[in-house]
């Protein structure tokens, strides 16, 4: 199954700083999410794209903003991290039927 | 807020033991999906069930559904090893979707 590059693998920010994580996928699905993973919470969906140039929000978006210029890349960006952030990011696009298929993760750390 | 519950939220069981794990939901659904999670690495999808299906098989896994009680249950038979993870079920509606927790199940040798 081709798949879905996340980058950096993990980073330790400061807050304050802005931050873009980068998820590129190779199979043009039209269809992708991002999530961040808590201990104990599961993941919650923090913004969408259902094709390129539209975006929409999920459950957790304050904070977080993202941009679909073209179909594979959906970064999302922290305009100034603070330490709530401190989380694992996964992105996420359309596979099949309604299914997703996840990225490997980004582990943030915000100090 | 999250739509679906799991539980138990940890499970540990021996190797050929059978495993269960059930999932609550709140609001109406799609579809119910299950997913693994090994060691914090991103989720592998396992097996998806309709909204007007009540038990779907996929390999040692068997999964149900009751709308009426709006909850799933996942069942891994002659569990091994490699089964250990984090198990996540996952409401549909209109193609975003709700995880709950999750159960961590750890398979002893």
């Amino acid at each position: 199954i081709a798949g879905i590059t996340q980058a950096p693998t993990s980073q330790i920010l400061a807050a304050g700083r802005r931050m873009t994580l980068r998820c590129t996928q190779d199979m043009r699905h039209n269809a992708m999410y991002w999530y961040r993973q808590d201990l104990g919470l599961g993941l919650r969906l923090i913004h969408y794209s259902n094709t390129a140039g539209t975006t929409g929000k999920g459950e957790v978006p304050d904070g977080y903003s993202v941009s679909r210029a073209n179909t594979d890349d959906f970064p999302l960006t922290l305009a100034s991290a603070v330490p709530s952030q401190t989380s694992v990011y996964f992105c996420a696009r359309f596979w099949r039927q309604e299914t997703q298929y996840f990225g490997p993760g980004t582990r943030l750390l915000v100090l | 807020s999250q739509q679906g519950e799991e539980d138990p939220q940890a499970l540990s069981i021996q190797e050929g033991e059978n495993a269960t794990m059930n999932c609550s939901y709140k609001t109406s659904i799609n579809n119910l999906q299950w997913y693994r999670q090994n060691s914090g690495r991103g989720l592998v999808h396992l097996i998806l069930i309709r909204s007007n299906e009540r038990e779907k098989h996929s390999g040692r896994l068997r999964v149900t559904l009751d709308t009426s009680k709006k909850s799933s249950s996942l069942l891994i038979t002659a569990s091994r090893a490699a089964d250990t993870a984090s198990y996540f079920c996952a409401t549909d509606a209109y193609y975003k979707l709700s995880f709950g927790a999750g159960t961590t199940v750890t398979v002893r040798a």
